[in-house]
């Protein structure tokens, strides 16, 4: 079945730090995959997305590609500020038949100090 | 409104209570999909529905939860007989769903979720 593992956190930088968060999946066919984000007392949200191999999903800073010769989807951030400070989660859906549930990571739990 | 809402936003019970979980999804959106996070743990996918229909159950984790879904909007997940592992962030998402032209409209857009707490 699908899977995808996630680097463990919590993670803690200081601002305008470089930041990689590690994600790596087991997935059969073509999945997307995802970065969502979960900033404090709010819901899940998409952060960025791809939806094939050497896409580069991107959005408020962050970036990742999509690498299927390595089956990894690291999250990448040249500069982080405190408002990043948030769990993030990477995912996965296949596409069958309409069903895209997702697989998610663990989650890693993100602090950035000023 | 413009999201995906959920009630109650918390729930305690007392173990062998049944509960009910409410989603409201957003208008239009066909695909919807529940989902739990147990503390320290990642989501787990629970349910699909595409419309009405049901056709992905396989991550109910037992037979005392079902769930359903009226006019292609509002879902219900209900727990018979509640017990202190069900104790979760149970989450509910929506998206447009499908493939055309290329396009992926996969994007699921998730409620602020329900803490339920069995004692």
């Amino acid at each position: 079945g699908n899977s995808v593992t996630q680097m463990e956190g919590p993670v803690t930088l200081s601002e305008e730090a470089f930041l990689t968060i590690n994600c790596t999946y087991t997935a059969t066919g073509y999945p997307s995959l995802f970065w969502y984000v979960q900033y404090p007392g709010e819901g899940l949200q998409l952060l960025l997305k791809a939806t094939k191999a050497d896409d580069k999903g991107s959005n408020k800073g962050f970036e990742a590609t999509y690498r299927k010769e390595t089956t990894s989807f690291h999250l990448e951030k040249g500069s982080v500020q405190v408002s990043d400070s948030a769990v993030y989660f990477c995912a996965l859906s296949g596409y069958n038949f309409g069903n895209e549930k997702l697989t998610f990571g663990t989650g890693t739990r993100l602090t950035i100090i000023p | 409104g413009a999201g995906v809402s959920q009630s109650p936003s918390n729930k305690v019970t007392e173990k062998g209570k049944d509960v009910e979980l409410r989603c409201d999804p957003i208008s239009g959106h066909t695909a919807l999909y529940w989902y739990r996070q147990r503390l320290g743990q990642g989501l787990e996918f629970l349910i699909y529905f595409q419309g009405n229909s049901a056709p992905d159950k396989s991550g109910l984790p037992s037979d005392r939860f079902s769930a359903e879904r009226t006019g292609e909007s509002v879902s219900t997940l209900t727990i018979q007989r509640t017990q202190q592992e069900d104790s979760a962030v149970y989450l509910c998402a929506s998206s447009l769903g499908g493939r055309r032209g290329g396009l992926s409209y996969n994007e699921q857009f998730f409620g602020p979720g329900t803490r339920l707490t069995v004692l």
